[in-house]
């Protein structure tokens, strides 16, 4: 069975600070991970996937993460925080392919203090 | 058109109405998704539709009922709902079930039952 664990609820950074947002998946099998983006009352924007070719995979709005597969792990990264980056994020995973249902993290809220 | 409209934005309903939330894309995309999205909670899978056919229900109450029109269209009637239904409906689609393609998602339909 696969499952996704976030670590931290809540996040606060600084602007122009380093975000580290941390995801920890298990799957039987290589899986596709995914991370999304929720603003309040919004629905889910996707910032970025990896899907095997590539273990650094680089994401909209300056947002990248690092497929580790040692370490079953896939942390979302950005150099330096914006305000307008404050929002909920979720990490996903799914063993059949992103067109399958999938399956989140519990998300984690992101605070960028002025 | 990268978009998922879903409509309503909002719904009040009691508890012995029948409505229904409606879900469109034009990206022809062949599968869709109904997922539930409970406050401060992440999204959790309901229905995936591929090519027009049910092929996976979350065991669902049977309160909720999908329905796929057409590969551009996706309903889901409600009846009978209870207080604990009352949240984030979103609607999904991707290029079809399997492989690495993404879901994109609609803003949503924010359910209240009373």
């Amino acid at each position: 069975a696969q499952s996704v664990t976030q670590l931290g609820s809540h996040v606060s950074v600084s602007e122009g600070a380093l975000v580290l947002l941390r995801c920890n998946y298990s799957s039987s099998v290589p899986p596709y991970l995914f991370w999304y983006v929720q603003y309040p009352n919004q629905g889910l924007q996707l910032l970025l996937k990896y899907t095997s070719a590539a273990t650094l995979v680089k994401g909209i709005n300056g947002f990248e993460a690092e497929f580790k597969k040692s370490e079953t792990s896939f942390h979302l990264t950005k150099p330096s925080a914006h305000m307008s980056d404050a929002a909920e994020y979720f990490c996903a995973v799914s063993e059949g392919g992103g067109a399958d249902g999938l399956t989140f993290g519990k998300g984690t809220h992101l605070i960028i203090q002025p | 058109d990268t978009e998922v409209t879903q409509t309503p934005k909002h719904l009040v309903m009691g508890m012995t109405n029948k409505k229904s939330l409606k879900c469109e894309q034009h990206m022809g995309h062949r599968a869709m998704y109904w997922y539930k999205q409970k406050a401060k909670k992440p999204p959790e899978l309901m229905f995936v539709y591929s090519y027009e056919k049910l092929s996976i229900n979350e065991s669902v109450p049977s309160r909720f009922s999908p329905e796929c029109p057409n590969s551009s269209l996706l309903n889901l009637h409600l009846h009978a709902l209870q207080p604990e239904d009352s949240a984030l409906y979103l609607c999904a689609s991707s290029q079809e079930r399997g492989g690495a393609g993404e879901q994109f998602f609609g803003p949503g339909t924010r359910l209240t039952v009373l």
